[in-house]
């Protein structure tokens, strides 16, 4: 079956610019999650979403990180005047309920953003 | 806050010997702990996890870890290890309500 998508595989922006990340996650999949993975570095939480509300955005570093999921399904993470210090891979996990805790997370391939 | 420690970045094994990768996990209580696998130019791919019940859990491709709560651990091992075993390897650990906290990472290498 189908796993975690994401779009597009590799980014590279400017300095300020605006950027958009799509996860399609696996269908059926109420609990959708972003990362943040630097170089040497394991995974680090962003965002967790519970059908399409964020149920924890704890993690996003600023107000220049944004992410939405209006239907539950798909989604998007934003992230407004790009910094170099952006660049790094942004995985995105989905589960089929995250509100018991113990259930494993499915991951997508990531997406490679490099800001110049 | 908790945390999760991984102490050795690489690990050295040779074909056919057993294989461990260490975890250890900063808070007590009742965790509900992972461990994933990472190739190279792929997603994080589920190998276990311990939620409750036997302290030895059986995952894919003849892993296994034992849960140690006075020790905080969470050890990663394998029998007889495979050159296809090498990989970067992390421990997560997720308590009810809580996100899930990766550690750095091991990386497995396995040499025939």
């Amino acid at each position: 079956g189908a796993g975690v998508s994401q779009t597009p595989s590799n980014k590279v922006t400017e300095k300020g610019k605006y950027v958009e990340l799509r996860c399609d996650p696996i269908s059926g999949h109420t609990a959708l999650y972003w990362y943040r993975q630097s170089l040497g570095q394991g995974p680090e939480f962003l965002i967790y979403f519970q059908g399409t509300g964020a149920a924890d955005d704890s993690g996003l570093p600023n107000d220049r990180f944004f992410a939405v999921r209006p239907e539950g399904s798909v989604s998007t993470l934003k992230i407004q005047r790009t910094e170099r210090g952006d660049s790094a891979v942004y995985l995105c996990a989905s589960s089929s309920s995250g509100l018991a805790g113990y259930n494993e997370q499915f991951f997508g391939p990531g997406t490679r953003l490099t800001v110049l | 806050a908790q945390s999760v420690a991984q102490p050795e970045d690489q690990v050295n094994v040779a074909e056919g010997n057993p294989l461990t990768v260490k975890c250890t996990y900063s808070v007590s209580g009742n965790p509900y702990l992972f461990w994933y696998v990472q190739y190279p130019n792929r997603g994080l791919q589920f190998l276990l996890k311990y939620i409750t019940g036997d302290n030895l859990v059986k995952g894919s491709y003849g892993f296994e870890a034992e849960f140690n709560k006075s020790q905080t651990s969470f050890h990663l091992k394998k029998p007889s290890a495979l050159v296809s075993d090498s990989a970067l390897y992390f421990c997560a650990v997720r308590y009810y309500g809580q996100n899930f906290v990766f550690g750095p990472g091991t990386r497995l290498s396995v040499l025939p």
